[in-house]
């Protein structure tokens, strides 16, 4: 069974830092593209950051860039987003994707709630 | 950026009946390698999103033969041949063509 399992939200406030991690099990992780997805709440979805197979290739959304940093280990299976200088619209449940396919995801983590407040 | 356009936003359907959901894209969506990344997704209340549809028509494995996807260029639509109550939920089209990704703004689907 497919699971990812995301860690590290919570409550953090403007201009501050945060690390996100995703444990990932019952697929091969470094075969696939691995994601950050976040949905501000009651809103759609919005990709924030995607990262090849071994790390060497790594995309972000504009309002991110130079401010969040997708990473991964192989390894440990294990899938990282430092956020920092948070903003208040940054606040978004944040959820760790993956697939074994290029151009879409399939498998989706229960996600974790970040929320940018003084 | 490439943006996808969902219509209806709002779509209440009579249990048994079918649905119809349009998303269109401000830019072709063949990628250099051929493929056409444009996916499908449900979202229902209080869950992680879940993929139904992906390279426009391709089933994912245990979802119902209701749900179809077709298209191509823009233009795709993604029906459901006969609406259960289950199916109430949030449909949303994705792209994977060119960075960033996008979504649609999605289509809520509820029962009359």
């Amino acid at each position: 069974e497919v699971q990812l399992v995301e860690s590290g939200g919570g409550l953090v406030q403007p201009g501050g830092s945060l690390r996100l991690s995703c444990t990932a099990s019952g697929f091969t992780f470094s075969s696939s593209w691995m994601t950050w997805v976040r949905q501000a709440p009651g809103k759609g979805l919005e990709w924030v950051a995607l990262i090849n197979q071994d790390g060497g290739g790594e995309f972000y959304l504009d309002s991110v860039q130079g401010r969040f940093f997708i990473s991964r280990d192989n390894a440990k299976n294990s899938l990282f987003l430092q956020m920092n200088s948070v903003r208040a619209e940054d606040t978004a449940v944040y959820f760790c994707t993956g697939a074994n396919e290029p151009g879409t995801t399939n498998y989706w983590g229960q996600g974790t709630l970040v929320t940018v407040s003084s | 950026d490439i943006v996808l356009t969902q219509s209806p936003l709002s779509l209440p359907v009579t249990l048994g009946q079918p649905a119809s959901i349009s998303c269109r894209s401000s830019q072709g969506l063949v990628h250099s390698d051929g493929n056409t990344y444009l996916s499908w997704f449900q979202q229902r209340p209080g869950r992680s999103p879940r993929r139904l549809i992906y390279q426009i028509s391709n089933r994912d494995s245990g979802v119902p033969d209701r749900f179809s996807g077709s298209g191509s260029g823009t233009d795709f639509t993604l029906k459901i041949s006969r609406v259960e109550a289950e199916d109430v939920a949030i449909y949303y089209c994705m792209q994977g063509t060119g960075w960033p990704w996008t979504f649609g703004q999605g289509t809520k689907v509820e029962i009359k």
